[in-house]
């Protein structure tokens, strides 16, 4: 039973391009989310977070929208970048504290063609 | 200011044998967590640790895994009789413990042959 659904496993996009990468939740509880970028054979990087209690936060060139009554978030990536191109892991949790686990989406493998 | 280091970054094991995987958390990061990602899954937490106390170990099997973060030293995630199934990729991450900064390493892949 997966709590964080990322049903996109692939998405190909031009460079300069928008980027949008879904994520789907079943648990209500949760109330803190964060996005992961990861390179092969790294580790994943924290991207971006969210709170239950926003509908949007913006760091540069990203900016994730939560959609609670949906349970449903996105990332836009814009414009996207050759370098961007790596696996993109959506995670949620029940607690804004650290100490909580994280549970991780299956990931999607995002493109950018130059 | 190094990050999180794991070692070894690959680890062959024969079935039945033991594995040990280590993690020296950030400097000044006294909280440490362990996941697993399965081949084409995500990552899956296994255990949380603060010094010398195992917080959270609600995702790590009841049998042949184990997790200790010892008042010296680094984080040991130990597998005991290695199975197939075992062959993943095992992420630690540390965090200063007042947010969600958690920072990966860069994981030590397993393989049981």
């Amino acid at each position: 039973d997966q709590q964080v659904k990322q049903n996109s496993p692939s998405l190909s996009v031009q460079e300069g391009r928008i980027s949008i990468l879904n994520c789907d939740y079943t648990n209500s509880m949760f109330d803190y989310f964060l996005w992961y970028k990861k390179y092969p054979a790294e580790g994943p990087t924290f991207l971006i977070s969210i709170s239950s209690i926003k509908d949007k936060n913006e760091d540069g060139r990203f900016t994730v929208f939560l959609n609670k009554s949906a349970k449903h978030l996105s990332l836009h990536i814009v414009p996207s970048q050759p370098g961007d191109s790596a696996v993109y892991f959506c995670a949620a949790s029940s607690q804004n504290q650290a100490g909580t686990a994280l549970i991780f989406g299956k990931g999607t493998t995002l493109s950018v063609s130059s | 200011n190094a990050g999180v280091m794991q070692n070894p970054r690959h680890l062959v094991r024969r079935r039945g044998q033991e594995a040990r995987l280590r993690c020296s958390p950030m400097k000044g990061h006294s909280h440490v967590y362990w996941y697993r990602q399965l081949p084409e899954e995500g990552l899956k937490f296994m255990v949380y640790l603060q010094k010398e106390n195992i917080i959270d170990e609600s995702g790590m099997p009841k049998e042949r895994f184990s997790a200790e973060f010892p008042k010296e030293g680094p984080s040991i995630l130990r597998i005991q009789q290695v199975v197939r199934g075992d062959s993943a990729a095992y992420f630690c991450a540390s965090s200063p413990g007042t947010s969600y900064g958690y920072t990966f390493g860069s994981g030590t892949r397993l393989t049981v042959v």
